[in-house]
């Protein structure tokens, strides 16, 4: 069971804008910045988003990062076949005193 | 070109040892954090254990606390994690990671990871 929640799967058409939640609780997400990775099949995770809203160079803007109280979102917009990956969130956990990830969701491009 | 390279990884019996090397490049090391995550065979992430810059703070998950050592050698630009009392659910892909700071971890370069299976 995962210190932060993340629906398994999610999906969209190309073109869509889908939008992934992750859900906490005050001793991470409510206190901390949310860091956002994309891990393609196969392969090893990348930085997507950092200090909620942050892109690191590279990133497209179609990729977009929110937070608020004890929840985050990743947003995707203008959907692309090669955005179908596992989706992590991740932040500090204050009580834990460690890093704490999501579940993953699985992004389908239908 | 930054870069982060495992190895040490491989099949070890319950109860065994193994460690893991990091060989880093392209980037000054001795001034990031460095971090260990896993990944189980089709499970999510999960953080094990990152060490500051010098050296002098290192901090682990609770399933490993007392089993796994992290250590750095910044001469060298390497990363280890000495992983002794091995279990089963040790069994994943281990990356090296930079970043992962206390309090602000982001984690912007990831090696391509090294498999440990622990299996009698």
């Amino acid at each position: 069971q995962s210190v932060l929640t993340q629906p398994p799967s999610a999906s969209g058409t190309p073109g869509q804008r889908v939008t992934i939640s992750c859900s906490g609780s005050g001793s991470n997400i409510g206190s901390n910045y949310v860091y956002w990775y994309q891990q393609l099949p196969g392969t090893a995770p990348k930085l997507l988003v950092y200090r909620n809203n942050q892109r690191p160079s590279g990133v497209p803007d179609r990729f977009s990062g929110s937070k608020s109280g004890t929840s985050a979102s990743l947003a995707i917009s203008g959907l692309r076949s090669e955005d179908e990956a596992d989706y992590y969130c991740s932040t500090w956990d204050d009580s834990l005193f460690g890093v704490v990830f999501g579940g993953g969701t699985k992004l389908t491009v239908l | 070109e930054v870069q982060l390279v495992e190895s040490g990884g491989g099949l070890v019996q319950p109860g065994g040892s193994l460690r893991l090397s990091c060989a880093a490049s392209g980037f000054t090391f001795s001034i990031y954090w460095m971090s260990w995550v896993r990944q189980a065979p089709g499970k999510g992430l999960e953080w094990v254990a990152n060490i500051k810059e010098d050296g002098s703070e290192k901090y682990y998950v609770d399933s490993v606390k007392g089993r796994f050592t992290i250590s750095r050698d910044n001469a060298k630009k390497s990363l280890y994690l000495k992983m002794n009392s091995l279990r089963g659910e040790d069994t994943a892909v281990y990356y090296c990671v930079r970043g992962g700071q206390t309090g602000t971890p982001s984690m912007d370069v990831w090696g391509r990871g090294t498999t440990v299976s622990v299996s009698s």
